[in-house]
């Protein structure tokens, strides 16, 4: 069964820096994943997909990598401001047919 | 066009009662999905649909949940004798069938709350 972990749980970073947010996977078979960010008491938005056969996808001030080999994908957010504290959530099918597995998030406050 | 929209938004009901969450997707989205969202927690996958395939109902957490999704599209989530455990944000969300257009678009929400 694949496992997504999210580390760390809670992160906190002054408005300017870099942010890196990490996911890990247990099973290297993925079909894709997702990133994913959520306001307190709303639904998630969509940040980025990586399909299996891709290493990287950008957006913006956004960039997220993925490594299949180490179980791994990071989320890149460059030059952080205020407006980016949120949940941010990683996703992940194993196959065309299946169900997400989720991430339990991490959360970030960035400080003016 | 519409995003995948979810009703009610909010809903108080007492234990043991029955409750219906309804979900609508983005049009022409063949796949659809719910998720639960204790506070604090992550997402909990519930059940899953995909076109005209049996759904896949591994995550529903016992036989007093149930889901139906009519003509394609609208989906209906039902609770029966409603616990206290049950409260959470019932999350619901659609896709295109796999591909490059796999995004899942998620729905607002419905916070369940369970006296």
């Amino acid at each position: 069964k694949q496992e997504v972990t999210q580390i760390p749980a809670a992160l906190s970073v002054p408005e300017g820096e870099n942010l890196v947010l990490n996911c890990s996977f247990t099973d290297s078979a993925i079909y894709n994943l997702q990133w994913f960010r959520q306001d307190p008491g709303k639904g998630l938005t969509s940040l980025l997909l990586i399909q299996s056969s891709q290493r990287e996808q950008t957006s913006g001030r956004l960039n997220a990598s993925l490594d299949k080999s180490s179980g791994r994908s990071t989320l890149y957010i460059a030059a952080s401001q205020p407006g980016d504290s949120a949940t941010y959530l990683c996703a992940m099918r194993t196959d065309s047919w299946g169900k997400f597995q989720f991430g339990a998030g991490t959360q970030v406050v960035v400080t003016p | 066009g519409a995003g995948v929209s979810q009703s009610p938004s909010n809903k108080v009901t007492e234990k043991g009662k029955d409750v219906e969450l309804r979900c609508d997707p983005i049009s022409g989205h063949t796949a659809l999905y719910w998720y639960r969202q204790s506070l604090g927690q992550g997402l909990e996958f519930l059940i899953y649909f995909q076109g005209n395939s049996a759904p896949d109902k591994s995550g529903l957490p016992s036989d007093r949940f149930s889901a139906e999704r009519t003509g394609g599209s609208v989906s209906t989530l039902t609770i029966q004798r409603t616990q206290q455990e049950d409260s959470a944000v019932y999350l619901c969300a659609s896709s295109w069938a796999g591909g490059s257009q796999d995004t899942q678009y998620f729905g607002p929400g419905t916070r369940l709350t369970v006296l």
